[in-house]
This record gives C-alpha cells, structure tokens and sequence, in this order.
C-alpha cells in the first residue's frame, strides 16, 4: 500500500529535550516536506527537499531541522524543543514529473506536546 | 502576507444540497491549484486539483472553477453528504514546488 509514515503518532517532551520525528514513504517520491497545523493558522510549511540531499526552508522553519539522506526518508529534528512547538505535524510527498506531480500525499500526523 | 486565504472559517449545509468552499489567492505565479479534505486524527486527503491553464475541472460530486483575473477559485460539491463534513484546505503552488495552503474551512452537512 502506498503510504507515508510518521512515528511516532503521539509525543509529550519537555523542553530542551532532543527528538526527532522520523517520516518514510514507499512511493518513490522525490519531494518531501514537513507541515505544522495550528488552530486559526492552517497548515504553514516548516521544510521541503526537491531530492536526496538538498534542502531548503518553508514558512516557519526557525528550531527545527531536516535531513535528506536517502530518497524515502525526511525525519525532523527539533534540537531543542519549545512549548510553542507543540503542535500537530504533517509529512507529505510528491512527485516532481508526470501528471500526478505536485498532488502532495501526506502522513497521519504526529501529534507533540513540549512542556 | 497570506498568499492564500480561505476567508468563512466554517460553513453549514443540509445533505442534498450545494456546498461552495472558496479560496482567494495573491500570487499571480500560481500555476496548479488543489483541495484537500480532512477529518479529525487523520492527514489531509487529496480531493481535486486544477491547473492555471484550464478553469473548470470535475470529478464526481466535486468541481473546481479557477477566475484567474479574480485571483479566486472555488470547489463545489453537489449534492452534499453527510460524510463530506471535514475541513478542506485550499492550496497553491508554482514552480518551485513550494505548496501555500489557506487555513481552512469546516463544513458541515446535516441530515
């Protein structure tokens, strides 16, 4: 089943505390970006990768970080977390040719809450 | 600067008649256009998409009309369901592949 994966679903942290919330997806996708959803703001983009290795900064990408080693995989870092990073988090993929191209597939979500 | 604005926060209509969501957007570099419909505890779903160079496109129950000299495009679902409450999120891009989503709209269809 094409699909993309975000684990953990559910995380409560505290503040300063290294996490990363890793993100996998079997479609051969060459894009990949984060989201987060806030009430009253929508879904802002935090980063995207056009392919391995290259990166780039979406909307609000201050605390966070990424890395694209391998094709299917886009984890989020966040090295030191903050309570105004709780959040809800979406991991999307896209082709970037084809018809289908920019139709973004996203993951479940993973919910954080920083204390 | 919201380049992309979906301004009815919610929308309320009976089952069997026309839902209109409408999106309002600034950048005149857009050049594809998409819907997303989302329930609680679950990633938005793609719905229907459209590119600058066409201004209608349907499937189904759901059809997107694009005014690009308005800026404005619109997805209409007809009739409505009941399983058609969720949020829909209105997005836009160009060549960047950078995706600017609006901040939604809940619509509910009652029975």
């Amino acid at each position: 089943e094409a699909q993309v994966t975000q684990n953990p679903r559910y995380l409560i942290t505290v503040t300063g505390k290294k996490l990363t919330v890793t993100c996998s997806q079997n479609m051969n996708h060459e894009y990949m970006s984060w989201y987060r959803q806030d009430p009253g703001l929508g879904l802002r983009q935090i980063y995207y990768s056009m392919n391995v290795e290259v990166t780039d900064k979406g909307d609000v990408p201050e605390g966070y970080k990424v890395s694209r080693k391998e094709k299917r995989n886009f984890p989020l870092i966040l090295e030191s977390p903050s309570p105004n990073q709780t959040s809800l988090y979406f991991c999307a993929s896209s082709l970037v040719e084809g018809p289908a191209k920019n139709i973004q597939y996203f993951g479940a979500g993973t919910r954080l809450s920083v204390l | 600067d919201q380049q992309v604005k979906q301004n009815s926060p919610s929308l309320s209509v009976q089952e069997g008649r026309i839902s209109i969501l409408n999106c309002d957007y600034t950048n005149s570099m857009f050049d594809y256009f998409l819907w997303y419909k989302k329930y609680p505890a679950e990633g938005p779903t793609f719905l229907i998409s459209i590119s600058s160079i066409k201004d209608k496109n349907e499937d189904g129950r759901f059809t997107v009309f694009l005014n690009k000299s308005a800026k404005h495009l619109s997805l209409h679902i007809v009739p409505s369901q009941p399983g058609d409450s969720a949020v829909y999120f209105c997005g836009s891009g160009g060549s960047n592949y950078k995706l600017t989503f609006g901040k939604g709209t809940l619509l509910t269809v009652n029975p």
